[in-house]
């Protein structure tokens, strides 16, 4: 069955540290692949988006991932965490001929000063 | 560029009250739409998408029920909530691969 599976419910990180956040996939077929970044009582915002050209994709505010087709994975990092950065992140895919995403259970980061 | 706009922003409804929730898009035509929800502890849930007027399709059997009467517009509704309805409800659009949000409207059943 397809899904789509993020490690981590929590990840607490200290300011000016690497943000590392896991996503991995099941699918026969490499699916498209989004992270999003949800605000307390906001709506998601597309950090950044694989549709199978470049592996790496770089998004807004200082965040990358990495699509790796052998380890079915889209981690996304950031260099330095900044205090903005405290949010609940989701990792989301579109599986091949579907309209729907389906997404991970989040990931809420919290940045320590 | 393209707007997403939901509202009412916030509500708080007792049981047994009906309900209605507006999402309109701008600046796009013909898009895909989706209504989703978020409980506390169980992530997004899809609810409907829409690819067309009139087209809805119900991703979990519910009291709920959506309507798209105009191209932009998505309605979502209810003729009785239940306090398990409440939550923060998220409309989103599509045209091509990526779905972009709305700002949300919280929902709280007393």
């Amino acid at each position: 069955a397809q899904s789509v599976t993020q490690l981590g419910s929590h990840v607490s990180v200290s300011e000016g540290a690497l943000v590392l956040l896991r996503c991995n996939y099941s699918s026969s077929v490499p699916p498209y692949l989004f992270w999003y970044v949800q605000y307390p009582n906001q709506g998601l915002q597309l950090l950044l988006k694989y549709t199978s050209a470049a592996t790496l994709v770089k998004g807004i505010n200082g965040f990358e991932a990495e699509f790796k087709k052998s380890e079915t994975s889209f981690h996304l990092t950031k260099p330095s965490a900044h205090m903005s950065d405290a949010a609940e992140y989701f990792c989301a895919v579109r599986f091949f001929n579907d309209y729907k995403l389906s997404f991970g259970a989040g990931t809420t980061v919290t940045v320590r000063a | 560029s393209q707007t997403i706009h939901q509202w009412p922003a916030t509500l708080v409804q007792p049981v047994g009250s009906p309900l209605s929730l507006e999402c309109t898009v701008e600046g796009t035509s013909n898009p895909n739409l989706y209504w989703y929800r978020q409980a506390a502890g169980r992530g997004l849930q899809l609810l409907f998408y829409s690819v067309g007027i009139g087209q809805i399709s119900s991703e979990v059997p519910q009291n709920l029920s959506a309507s798209r009467p105009q191209d932009r517009q998505f309605i979502l509704s209810s003729k009785k909530l239940l306090l398990s309805d409440s939550g923060f409800y998220l409309c989103a659009w599509s045209t091509t691969d990526t779905q972009y949000f709305g700002p949300g409207t919280r929902l709280t059943v007393l």
